[in-house]
């Protein structure tokens, strides 16, 4: 079955303090992964997708495919930051196909 | 340009009307899609279009959902006989088929099922 896993429902940090945001999958062909952010009331936008490997807003995401995990990470923290992160997927060089989405985690970072 | 967008913002109906929403994507996109967002559940995939292709509706969770794009362009999701479990916000996305394919989202428009 194809599936994103993001355990955590709400992660809660300092300002300043690393962050990591799991997101596991589960898909039988070869996957491409994104996150998407949605921060309070704007809409769902991408923040970055595995095959570019580029770092935005000094966030990073290294798929791994042996633990089939795509682990959004920041080294230091900041309150703008704060947002709901969605990790997702979808057939890789599927061109245009739906994303599969994981249920989300919410990024509170505190003063 | 001008990004995709969605009406209403909001719908509140009462249980068993019909309701349609509206999604106008960015001009020239080609792909058009669907998602409801629900407390708890995240984003769920509902109905895509590309071109002039037959839609991807194997997301659509009953055949009260329906959905249509006229003209390669404007797209209108229906609910026919809503139900309480009905109630979440429907996202519309968008992208072209050149570049990133970045999918563009919408703003939403938060349904509630009375």
């Amino acid at each position: 079955a194809q599936r994103v896993t993001q355990p955590e429902k709400l992660l809660s940090v300092f300002k300043g303090a690393p962050v990591e945001l799991k997101c596991n999958y589960s898909y039988s062909g070869s996957p491409e992964l994104f996150w998407y952010v949605q921060y309070s009331r704007q809409r769902l936008q991408l923040l970055l997708r595995h095959i570019s490997r580029e770092s935005i807003k000094g966030f990073t995401a290294d798929l791994n495919k042996g633990e089939t995990s795509f682990h959004l990470k920041k080294p230091f923290a900041q309150e703008e930051d704060s947002a709901m992160y969605y990790c997702a997927l979808r057939q890789y060089g599927g061109s245009q196909g739906n994303l599969i989405f994981g249920k989300g985690t919410k990024l509170s970072v505190k003063p | 340009g001008a990004g995709v967008s969605q009406s209403p913002s909001n719908k509140v109906t009462e249980k068993g009307k019909d309701v349609e929403l509206r999604c106008d994507p960015i001009s020239g996109h080609t792909a058009l899609y669907w998602y409801r967002q629900s407390l708890g559940q995240g984003l769920e995939f509902l109905i895509y279009f590309q071109g002039n292709s037959a839609p991807d509706k194997s997301g659509l969770p009953s055949d009260r959902f329906s959905a249509e794009r006229t003209g390669g362009s404007v797209s209108t999701l229906t609910i026919q006989r809503t139900q309480q479990e009905d109630s979440a916000v429907y996202l519309c996305a968008s992208s072209s088929r050149t570049g990133r394919n970045e999918q563009f989202f919408g703003p939403g428009t938060r349904l509630t099922v009375l």
